[in-house]
C-alpha cells in the first residue's frame, strides 16, 4: 500500500522557538495533504489543506501565520509551527490522498514545547 | 462543511459480546465513509470503508452498515477480543476531501 512518512515522530522545544513537521508521501504524487492536530484523548481536527503549488487553505480558527504550510513538490508538505507555545504542544498528522477514496496517514508527530 | 457526530464515547464489553458504535453526518454529497482504529501515540489505522453506492460490507468479525437516506452509518464488531480494545473514529467526506472525524469511541474490552 502507499507510505506516507512523517519526521520527526517527536520533538521537543524552547517556548518561542519554531519546529518544522516533514510530510512526505513515498511512492506516489499527493498533489493535496491535509494537516491534522489531535489533543489527548480527542479526536483529529483538520487545521488546513495543502495543495502543491498553491496557498494551503486554512480551516476557522486556525492561524495562518502561526502555522505555516509549504507544499513545494508533489511528496512532500511541511508544516512550520512559529514562535510555539506549550498549548502549541499536541500529536500532529498528515494525510495524503493516492487515490480518490483512501487517505494514508503519517506516523504522526507529538510536539512539546517546554 | 461536513460535521460528523459520534456515540458512544466510550464502550465497554465483555470478551466475546458483540460492540456497535454509531455515526451521523449532515453533508448529504459525502460518499464516502472510513472506520479507524488508534491506540497511543499511533496514526490511525483504516478497519474498514463503505462507499455510498453499498448499503452494508462486512470484512470478517467487522462490519459497516450504511443509511443514506437517514445519513447515518454504524460499526458493528462481533465476537470481541481483548486486543480489540482502543479507540475508534469513524469518519466522512467526498473523494478528494479532508476526511471530518468524528469524536471518537473508546473501546475496552475485558476478558
Amino acid at each position: 500500500g502507499a507510505v506516507v512518512s512523517q519526521h520527526p515522530s517527536r520533538v521537543i522545544c524552547k517556548s518561542g522557538t519554531s519546529v518544522k513537521i516533514e510530510c512526505r508521501s513515498l511512492d506516489f504524487q499527493a498533489t493535496t495533504m491535509f494537516w491534522y492536530r489531535q489533543f489527548p484523548k480527542k479526536s483529529l481536527m483538520l487545521m488546513a489543506t495543502s495543495n502543491e503549488g498553491s496557498k494551503a487553505t486554512y480551516e476557522q480558527g486556525v492561524e495562518k501565520d502561526k502555522f505555516l504550510i509549504n507544499h513545494a513538490s508533489l511528496t512532500l508538505s511541511t508544516l512550520t509551527v512559529t514562535s510555539a507555545h506549550p498549548e502549541d504542544s499536541s500529536f500532529y498528522i498528515c494525510s495524503a490522498r493516492g487515490r480518490p477514496f483512501e487517505a494514508f496517514f503519517g506516523q504522526g508527530t507529538r510536539l512539546t514545547v517546554v | 462543511g461536513e460535521n460528523v457526530e459520534q456515540h458512544p464515547s466510550t464502550l465497554s464489553v465483555q470478551e466475546g459480546d458483540s460492540a456497535v458504535i454509531k455515526c451521523t453526518y449532515s453533508d448529504s454529497a459525502s460518499n464516502y465513509f472510513p472506520w479507524y482504529k488508534q491506540e497511543l501515540g499511533k496514526r490511525p489505522q483504516l478497519i474498514i470503508d463503505i462507499r455510498s453506492n453499498v448499503g452494508e460490507k462486512k470484512d470478517q468479525r467487522i462490519a459497516v452498515t450504511l443509511n443514506k437516506t437517514a445519513k447515518h452509518f454504524s460499526l458493528h464488531i462481533t465476537e470481541t477480543q481483548p486486543e480489540d480494545s482502543a479507540v475508534y473514529f469513524c469518519a466522512a467526506n467526498q473523494a478528494g476531501t479532508a476526511l471530518i472525524f468524528g469524536k471518537g469511541t473508546t473501546l475496552s474490552v475485558s476478558s
